[in-house]
This record gives structure tokens, C-alpha cells and sequence, in this order.
């Protein structure tokens, strides 16, 4: 059964700082891994997509990466802002059964000017 | 813009009453969900269709229905059976495929009872 662990559940730096958050799979069948951020009260903003044959992707400041055979990714962000605070999750699509998403249950981050 | 929009944003339940939260989506996916988030819990499936006229429980329908009459749309029901109903609920939207099926939410719908 596919679980997905989010390490740590909360984070606080000071403004500038470069951090990485981890997210990590025990089944390494899976189509694709999504980061997602969560404002307090909103939905979910969809920040990368990673798909199996790849090993990482890039958006502005955010890079994640993912190594399917040690069941891991993680999601750098550099030069962090205040504005960056927020709840990060992470959810892999396991292969074969596309519809559902596994979902970890995040880390809460708190970048302070 | 296309997107997905979830409304009311916040809606009321009495004890007994059903009520409907609506999800559209102009991203033109075959695939939508629904999910509900507690705090301190990750997020749990609900309902999910592929196809027009076609949907299948999630993790923890009890208490909810759906329906998927168009593509576009894809309206969530909470019914008196649900006894614990309070939650933030998301509606979700995605292609179908294997690799580089991004899924898209909306900004949400919180329940309350009173």
C-alpha cells in the first residue's frame, strides 16, 4: 500500500533563506509526483508536476526532484520570502490505478521577514 | 481564465438538511474529484467521475452523493446521512493519462453545521 511521508510537518526561517522540503513514497510504481501549496482557508495551487521518466523540474525558485528508487522528493526553495509561507504538500499518482492521488500531510512553513 | 470554480465559499447546514456544493471547471478534463480536509489529516477521497454519466465512490462517500450530467460540472451532496459533515471541502479537476496528469483545484467550499 502506497504512503507518503512529509518531513518535516513544520518549518519556520528567517527571510532569505534556502530550504528544502522532503517528500518521500514507499511504493516507487507511480505515473507522476505533484508539490501543491496551501494558503490558510484556500485551495490548492498546483507548483510542479514530476513525471516518472524525469528527474526533476523547475519553476522560478522552486526546483523539485525525484529519485523513484530510494522513494524520495524534494522541493528547494531558494532565497525564501515572506510571501512563501504556507502549507507545502506533496501527492504521488500511483501507477496502474491513475484516479488516485496519495497524499501526504505536509509541511507548514513560516518564512519570517 | 480557465480554471475551476467552487461555490458558495461558505455555506451553513441545520441538522437534517442536505445541501449541494457546486464545482465547474472550462479546463476541458474528463476526470474530477472531490476531497474533504480536516485539520490534522490529509486530504480523503470522496467521489470521482471519469466520464460523463459515470462515478465512483472514493474512500469515504458515506453520507454523499454526486452526479456528472456534463462534463463541465460535477455537484457534491451532503446529505442528513453524513453525521459529521463540518469540513473544507475541494473539488478537483485532471486529464486522463499516465504521465502528466496535473491535477487543479478549486478555492474550496467550508461547511459548517449549526
Amino acid at each position: 500500500k502506497q504512503e507518503v511521508t512529509q518531513i518535516p510537518a513544520a518549518l519556520s526561517v528567517p527571510e532569505g533563506e534556502n530550504l528544502v522540503l522532503n517528500c518521500s513514497f514507499t511504493d516507487s510504481a507511480i505515473y507522476n509526483l505533484q508539490w501543491f501549496r496551501q494558503d490558510p482557508g484556500k485551495g490548492l495551487t498546483s507548483l510542479l508536476l514530476i513525471q516518472s521518466s524525469q528527474r526533476e523540474q523547475t519553476s522560478g525558485r522552486l526546483n523539485a526532484s525525484l529519485d523513484k528508487s530510494s522513494g524520495r522528493s524534494t522541493l528547494y526553495i531558494a532565497a525564501s520570502q515572506p510571501g512563501d509561507s504556507a502549507t507545502y504538500l506533496c501527492a504521488v499518482r500511483p501507477a496502474g490505478n491513475n484516479r488516485k492521488l496519495i497524499w501526504g500531510l505536509g509541511t507548514s512553513l513560516a518564512v519570517n521577514p | 481564465d480557465g480554471g475551476i470554480t467552487q461555490s458558495p465559499k461558505y455555506l451553513f447546514r441545520k441538522e437534517g438538511q442536505n445541501v449541494t456544493l457546486s464545482c465547474e471547471q472550462n479546463l476541458n478534463h474528463d476526470a474530477m474529484y472531490w476531497y474533504r480536509q480536516d485539520p490534522g489529516q490529509g486530504l480523503r477521497l470522496i467521489y470521482y467521475s471519469q466520464i460523463v454519466n459515470d462515478f465512483q465512490k472514493g474512500d469515504i462517500a458515506e453520507g454523499y452523493s454526486v452526479s456528472r450530467e456534463k462534463k463541465e460540472s460535477f455537484p457534491l451532496t451532503v446529505t442528513s446521512a453524513q453525521k459529521n459533515p463540518t469540513a473544507f471541502y475541494l473539488c478537483a479537476s485532471s486529464i486522463i493519462g499516465q504521465g502528466n496528469t496535473e491535477a487543479f483545484f478549486g478555492q474550496g467550499t467550508r461547511l459548517t453545521v449549526v
